[in-house]
């Protein structure tokens, strides 16, 4: 059992290039996160997806698109990144009955 | 709206020292609370949870217990080790908010050996 996986785990990019990170799970959660964690922040919400064909902005979602492409992968794209999305980027599912939510491993992205 | 407080840290205890971490909630409803834990780079992992009024969450040692009257969630350990050292969050997650949970801005805890 798996979990939550996220690819890359690490990335570089310079300004003005585009990525996807990608994000699967395994525990047939219906809801699926995508947060940022920046020194002194804490997590920010980015996007969320309740349910397999919905997603929703969050608290920062600026600069970002997300696709929820089944109900097991949501992915987060940077069109044109910029250093301020400098970040570590974690996705995680939600279960049913409490919304507990699961994480993955994150992905650390630095934009030049 | 919907918010959690958390102390701030970092905390800085001896090995076999007793750790709270408070936390207090805002919330309308019958939220359920969490204790999540990031370990130096590693994602979030659930620690404990509760979900209504006087329930007692336990896991690894820690506990912590729901008290509505005082919109509390402080978590507690009665020796910690070294192990321990990690960043720790306070949750909520209320049915009205669409499955999102609102986290606390997180308390960095060192423990000395």
């Amino acid at each position: 059992n798996a979990g939550v996986t996220q690819t890359p785990k690490f990335q570089v990019l310079k300004t003005g290039q585009s990525m996807t990170l990608q994000c699967a799970q395994d525990m047939n959660h219906n809801s699926m996160y995508w947060y940022r964690q920046d020194p002194g922040m804490g997590l920010r919400l980015i996007y969320y997806s309740a349910s397999e064909g919905t997603t929703d902005k969050g608290e920062v979602p600026n600069g970002y698109n997300v696709s929820r492409l089944n109900k097991r992968e949501f992915s987060l794209r940077l069109e044109s990144a910029a250093p301020s999305q400098t970040s570590v980027y974690f996705c995680a599912s939600g279960g049913l009955i409490v919304n507990e939510q699961f994480f993955g491993p994150g992905t650390r992205l630095t934009v030049l | 709206g919907n918010s959690v407080t958390q102390m701030e840290g970092p905390v800085t205890l001896s090995e076999e020292a007793f750790l709270t971490i408070n936390c207090t909630y805002t919330a309308t409803g019958y939220p359920s609370l969490f204790w999540y834990v990031q370990y130096p780079g590693e994602g979030l992992q659930l620690l404990l949870k509760a979900t209504k009024a006087d329930d007692k969450g336990s896991n690894k040692g820690f506990e912590a217990t729901y008290r509505k009257e005082t919109t509390s969630f402080h978590l507690e350990k009665g020796s910690v080790q070294v192990s321990d050292s990690a960043v720790y969050f306070c949750a909520l997650s209320d049915r009205s908010s669409a499955s999102k949970i609102i986290f606390g801005s997180g308390t960095r805890l060192s423990i000395r050996p």
